[in-house]
């Protein structure tokens, strides 16, 4: 497709499992992005891949939170040992490099809920 | 200190009449980009408009434009002629550059517009 595409939509689980989120990114963009979005609040920055540089892992909460990319194809974002404040909605984006005025264009994002 | 300030939590418009929503900033990059997006109750992130802070043009995209004040910091979306399908919740963003390695978009509280019948 077009757009960013996300997997799963949904995803329910227990405290404690792991969960592994997929990005894939519109073609030809070689900035990648992962926000997390709580329930009435804003995005907050996780972590950022530009090209085949070292991701800027800054935003991340815990080091239970990690995230790979290939190149400039799809990316993976996993969460080990979930807890209850990891709920929410997990959205990427994309955009064409990383220049101020490329806006990003984001998935519909996949809504995590812990059990 | 917050970095992008929309003071708005609801706004409510009556279709056909034209709305401001509220944003301010702070940054002490020369460089950097305002963005606004919109996020329907279905929960994807739509682009609407984009300013540059060395743009000396409001930016306009359809019924989307953008009242930029660069001395104030202020960079409100105003939405003409409202529609129903504008119902929505509203978001402002900047992207810095020189001192945000990341690139990354730091975003607002988001303001929930609700167009009436």
């Amino acid at each position: 497709g077009a757009g960013v595409s996300q997997s799963p939509s949904n995803k329910v689980t227990e405290k404690g499992k792991d969960v592994e989120l997929r990005c894939d990114p519109i073609s030809g963009h070689t900035a990648l992005y992962w926000y997390r979005q709580r329930l009435g609040q804003g995005l907050e920055f996780l972590i950022y891949f530009q090209g085949n540089s070292a991701p800027d892992k800054s935003g991340l909460p815990s080091d239970r939170f990690s995230a790979e990319r290939t190149g400039e194809s799809v990316s993976t974002l996993t969460i080990q040992r979930t807890q209850q404040e990891d709920s929410a909605v997990y959205l990427c984006a994309s955009s064409e490099g990383q220049y101020s005025n490329q806006p990003q264009h984001f998935g519909d994002g996949t809504r995590l809920s812990i059990l | 200190a917050q970095k992008i300030t929309q003071t708005q939590p609801g706004m409510f418009v009556q279709e056909k009449e034209a709305v401001t929503l509220d944003c301010t900033y702070d940054t002490s990059d020369q460089s950097y980009g305002l963005f606004w997006y919109k996020q329907p109750s279905s929960g994807e992130m739509i682009f609407l408009i984009y300013q540059g802070s060395y743009d000396e043009q409001n930016a306009t995209e359809g019924r989307y434009s953008l009242n930029f004040q660069k001395a104030r910091k202020s960079a409100n979306l105003v939405i003409s002629a409202s529609q129903l399908g504008d119902s929505a919740m509203y978001f402002c963003a900047m992207r810095e550059v020189l001192s945000g390695s990341a690139r990354q978009l730091t975003f607002g509280s988001g303001t929930q517009l609700t167009v009436l019948p």
